[in-house]
């Protein structure tokens, strides 16, 4: 138990194009999700928190306007990066949390390259 | 703010037990979580302490002591699959999301 997707695995794109990633919990309801970011070498970064049906919390620093975030149900949430740029480029984590869990569990992540 | 250090690197023999350290200053604690990551790859679960002593899973076991702020990660019967990034990550207390650490890259050689 205690899966969860994420779609696509991998994208290239071109600078100034927005880009969709979606997060799903596969086998339980996440009324908690987590978006990250992972340069190389480096740890996680954690970019916002979203409650399903409530605007997400985003961390100091990173951008709500750019990096849009929806958790519309309880086994969806999507992070969407407008007008992306080189230096969006980066590998982009979700991570899942049900009412009665401890902890949270990671989808495979999105690898995103924008030339 | 939190605070969380574990070493950058290790090293170790693929038969052999290493001990992977986290020190942690965080305003209260509400629980400590060890994952693994492979390179390219997201964090799996590992354990999740929240009470003092050792908590055992095999050939991985997870320690803590909450009154100094301290917690390792034993591996034993290392493998060469076992080379790879190991993350710490502390709850504050009264907070549900977790602070993580830099990480602790382990390579296993023959």
């Amino acid at each position: 138990g205690a899966v969860v997707s994420q779609h696509p695995s991998w994208v290239i794109c071109k600078s100034g194009t927005s880009v969709k990633i979606e997060c799903r919990s596969l086998d339980f309801q996440a009324t908690t999700m987590f978006w990250y970011r992972q340069f190389p070498k480096q740890s996680l970064m954690l970019m916002a928190t979203s409650n399903e049906g409530s605007k997400a919390t985003y961390e100091q620093g990173v951008e709500k306007d750019k990096f849009l975030i929806n958790h519309a149900s309880l086994t969806l949430s999507t992070l969407t990066v407008t007008s992306a740029h080189p230096e969006d480029s980066s590998f982009y984590i979700c991570s899942a949390r049900g009412d009665n869990q401890e902890t949270q569990y990671f989808g495979p992540g999105t690898r995103l390259l924008v030339l | 703010g939190q605070n969380i250090d574990q070493p950058t690197e290790m090293t170790a023999t693929e038969g052999a037990i290493v001990q992977i350290n986290c020190t942690y200053q965080t305003s209260g604690f509400n629980g400590l979580f060890w994952y693994q990551q492979h390179a390219g790859e997201a964090p799996t679960f590992l354990s999740y302490n929240v009470l003092d002593g050792l908590e055992e899973k095999g050939r991985f076991s997870s320690f803590l002591s909450r009154s100094k702020g301290y917690s390792y990660l034993l591996l034993k019967e290392l493998q060469m699959k076992d080379s790879a990034s190991y993350l710490c990550a502390v709850r504050p207390g009264g907070s549900y999301i977790p602070t993580f650490g830099r990480g602790t890259s382990l390579i296993v050689h023959p």
